[in-house]
């Protein structure tokens, strides 16, 4: 299995510029998320999706929109990327709670390599 | 949410046994108490999880107070290659996900030869 994998791994955008960030489970996962890390701030959650189809906004949702339209990949989009969006964006995936399947498991989250955006 | 207070940082020489700290006052009922390790330029990676007591795996042991407002990762004889950010996560993983729980800025071990 590869787990999490996000692409590209390195990008840079001018201001104005857009994209799409893709991340990719192959666990079977529910639950799915986008977070930022910048110095000094920990991991901040920008959207997150609880299955399918379904996403809703986390912590620091302006200038970011996401799709789910299936389950394994989870899009991030900057439509006009700005400065303040340079930053480290890890993907992750997790259970949708302790027991799966009449196994109790830890509900760890499995993060992604990051994806590491530089806008200028 | 359930706001966790650990140190910012800490030193330990290789081989001696290290004790994070984390303080978790208002730990609701069905809380969990998590802890995540990240390495520069990767992503976080889960260590441990528990609810109350002792938790031991291969990598850590994790002790919880009755009172569960606290708890303490305690890595065995660290290594150079222990040296990382290392978070605690305190939220109800059963009924909500991660989308509940904050990482916060973490505790980065330095661990020196």
């Amino acid at each position: 299995n590869a787990g999490v994998t996000q692409t590209p791994k390195f990008r840079v955008l001018k201001t104005g510029q857009s994209m799409t960030l893709l991340c990719a489970q192959d666990m079977n996962h529910e639950y799915m998320y986008w977070y930022r890390q910048d110095p000094g701030m920990g991991l901040r959650l920008i959207h997150y999706s609880v299955g399918e189809g379904t996403t809703a906004k986390g912590e620091v949702p302006d200038g970011y929109n996401v799709s789910r339209l299936k389950k394994q990949n989870f899009l991030l989009g900057l439509e006009s990327a700005a400065p303040s969006q340079t930053s480290v964006y890890f993907c992750a995936s997790s259970y949708s709670s302790h027991m799966y399947r009449g196994v109790d498991l830890n509900n760890e989250q499995f993060f992604g390599p990051g994806t590491r955006l530089t806008v200028l | 949410l359930a706001k966790t207070t650990q140190p910012i940082s800490m030193d330990s020489y290789e081989g001696q046994e290290v004790n994070i700290t984390c303080s978790h006052n208002n730990i609701a009922t069905n809380d969990y108490i998590t802890w995540y390790q990240q390495f520069p330029s990767q992503g976080p990676r889960f260590i441990i999880q528990g609810y109350k007591t002792k938790v031991t795996n291969e990598v850590a042991s994790l002790f919880i107070p009755a009172d569960r407002k606290s708890s303490t990762l305690s890595l065995p004889r660290v290594s150079l290659s222990d040296t990382a950010v290392y978070y605690c996560l305190v939220g109800d993983m059963n009924s909500g996900g991660y989308q509940k729980v904050t990482f916060g800025i973490g505790t980065k071990l330095q661990v020196i030869p």
